[in-house]
């Protein structure tokens, strides 16, 4: 069966204290994982798309990288505005319409 | 780019009402849109896909005679909350999926929260 597990499901940081999120999925024939951010009471905003093991993508302090069976958000000495619950998502195997499937979300506290 | 627009933000009926909400895509045109429920601290669940032109696809338990959806152009779905019970509020997002056709990156709209009365 199709899935997508993320770890930790909460995670408190001090401003400053760089960490990573993880993303691990079982989907066989991967065609892209997606990292969003989601901020209280809105919807999910789209951060990054990796297709390759090995592929790595930068956006500020955030880094996401991809295995051939996870993949990681690396957030570098963050501060309190990253503070949201993060999302990844892969199609599913049969690549149906572009369904995607999402795991349960790290939700990330930022102290100052 | 690909941006995505729902309206309303939040609505407030009371029960036996029926609620429509749009997802409109600004820049670029979905063939293929999504509804989404979430409720407080989960994660996203699919309702339904809507593709331009066609009947929407329902996914398993979803009643389709309730959640009516509708994706009359390339920028505009709709989906209405026939005779909304108290059990139907929730956080309801839409997305398109993006510009390029050939990747499956989903962009979302704001959502609407729905609360019945």
């Amino acid at each position: 069966e199709d899935q997508v597990t993320q770890s930790p499901e909460a995670l408190r940081l001090q401003e400053g204290e760089s960490s990573s999120l993880n993303c691990s999925y079982t989907v066989s024939g991967l065609r892209g994982l997606f990292w969003y951010r989601q901020d209280p009471g809105k919807g999910p905003e789209f951060l990054f798309t990796l297709y390759s093991a090995g592929e790595e993508k930068e956006k500020e302090r955030l880094k996401a990288t991809l295995t051939k069976k996870e993949s990681f958000l690396h957030i570098t000495a963050p501060k309190p505005e990253d503070s949201a619950t993060y999302l990844c998502a892969v199609p599913n195997r049969y690549n149906q319409g572009g369904k995607l499937i999402f795991g349960q979300g790290t939700e990330l506290s930022v102290k100052p | 780019g690909a941006v995505v627009s729902q309206h309303p933000s939040r609505v407030i009926c009371k029960s036996g009402t029926s609620v429509k909400i749009e997802c409109r895509s600004l820049d670029f045109q979905a063939t293929t849109m999504f509804w989404y429920r979430q409720f407080p601290k989960q994660s996203l669940m699919l309702m339904a896909t809507s593709n331009e032109g066609s009947k929407a696809t329902y996914e398993q338990g979803v009643e389709k005679d309730k959640f009516l959806i509708n994706h009359a152009s390339l920028t505009l779905s709709t989906l209405t909350v026939t005779s909304a019970h108290p059990e139907d509020s929730s956080f309801y997002i839409c997305s398109a999926r993006g510009p390029s056709g050939a990747y499956n990156e989903q962009f979302f709209g704001p959502g609407t929260r729905l609360t019945v009365l």
